[in-house]
C-alpha cells in the first residue's frame, strides 16, 4: 500500500503560468482534499471531493480548481500562478471524513 | 479568523519527562478535535482524536484531554522520547464536515 501519493515534489513556476498537482490514493477512500500550509498558519482547506466525480469549495478556493474523475485520483489545477500561491500543498484522503491520511507534500515556488 | 490557535509556537522538554501541548479554540460547534504530528519532508500522520461527549481519550503514551467550557484542549505525552521530536498540528471540525480547521503547530523538540 503506497498510501496517499503526490505528484510533482517541487516544482517553479513562473507567474502565470499554468500547472496540475496530482494526488492518488489506495485506500479506496470516499473523501480527499487539497490543503495548502503557509509559514504560521497551519492547513487550510482549498478544495475536497465527497466521492467521484464530486467536487466543493473550502476555505482558501480562489485561483484554483480541481477535478475527480476517478475515486483514487484528486487533482488541482492552477490556471495562471501567482506569487501568493507560493506554498506547500498537501494532499488527503479519508474513509469516514474525520480522521485523514495526508500526501508528502508539493513544495510550489511562482516567481 | 483563526479559529483553532496554538499559541506555543515551539516546546523543549527533557527525554522522559511529560511534554503537554496545548491548543484554543474559538467555535463552540465544533465537536470532533484531532492531534496530528509532521515530522520534516513529510505530510502530518493522524496520531489521537476526541469526541466533544468525551474529556479524555488515551493511547499508549498519548492522552488528549477537552475542556468544553473554556474550549481548550491538550495532549500530553508521557514518557516523552526523542522520536516525538515533530511538529504537533490541532485540528477541530463542526458535526464532520468537511471544513476541518487546523492550528499553527507547534514543535516540540525532545532532548536525550
Amino acid at each position: 500500500n503506497a498510501g496517499v501519493t503526490q505528484t510533482p515534489k517541487f516544482r517553479v513556476l513562473k507567474t502565470g503560468q499554468s500547472m496540475t498537482l496530482l494526488c492518488a490514493q489506495d485506500m479506496n477512500h470516499e473523501y480527499m482534499y487539497w490543503y495548502r500550509q503557509d509559514p504560521g498558519m497551519g492547513l487550510r482547506l482549498i478544495h475536497y471531493s465527497v466521492g467521484e466525480g464530486t467536487t466543493a469549495k473550502g476555505e482558501v478556493p480562489d485561483g484554483y480548481n480541481v477535478s475527480r474523475l476517478k475515486k483514487q485520483n484528486f487533482l488541482l489545477g492552477l490556471e495562471s500562478a501567482a506569487p501568493s500561491q507560493t506554498s506547500v500543498y498537501f494532499c488527503a484522503s479519508s474513509p469516514n471524513n474525520y480522521e485523514q491520511y495526508f500526501g508528502p507534500g508539493t513544495r510550489l515556488t511562482v516567481t | 479568523d483563526q479559529q483553532v490557535k496554538q499559541n506555543s509556537p515551539s516546546l523543549s522538554v527533557q527525554e522522559g519527562r511529560i511534554s503537554i501541548l496545548n491548543c484554543d479554540y474559538t467555535n463552540s460547534m465544533f465537536d470532533y478535535f484531532l492531534w496530528y504530528k509532521k515530522y520534516p519532508a513529510e505530510g502530518p500522520t493522524f496520531l489521537i482524536s476526541i469526541s466533544s461527549i468525551k474529556d479524555k481519550n488515551e493511547d499508549g503514551r498519548f492522552t488528549v484531554f477537552l475542556n468544553k467550557s473554556a474550549k481548550h484542549l491538550s495532549l500530553h505525552i508521557v514518557p516523552s522520547q526523542p522520536g516525538d521530536s515533530a511538529v504537533y498540528f490541532c485540528a477541530a471540525s463542526e458535526g464532520g464536515n468537511n471544513d476541518m480547521r487546523f492550528g499553527a503547530g507547534t514543535r516540540l523538540t525532545v532532548k536525550p
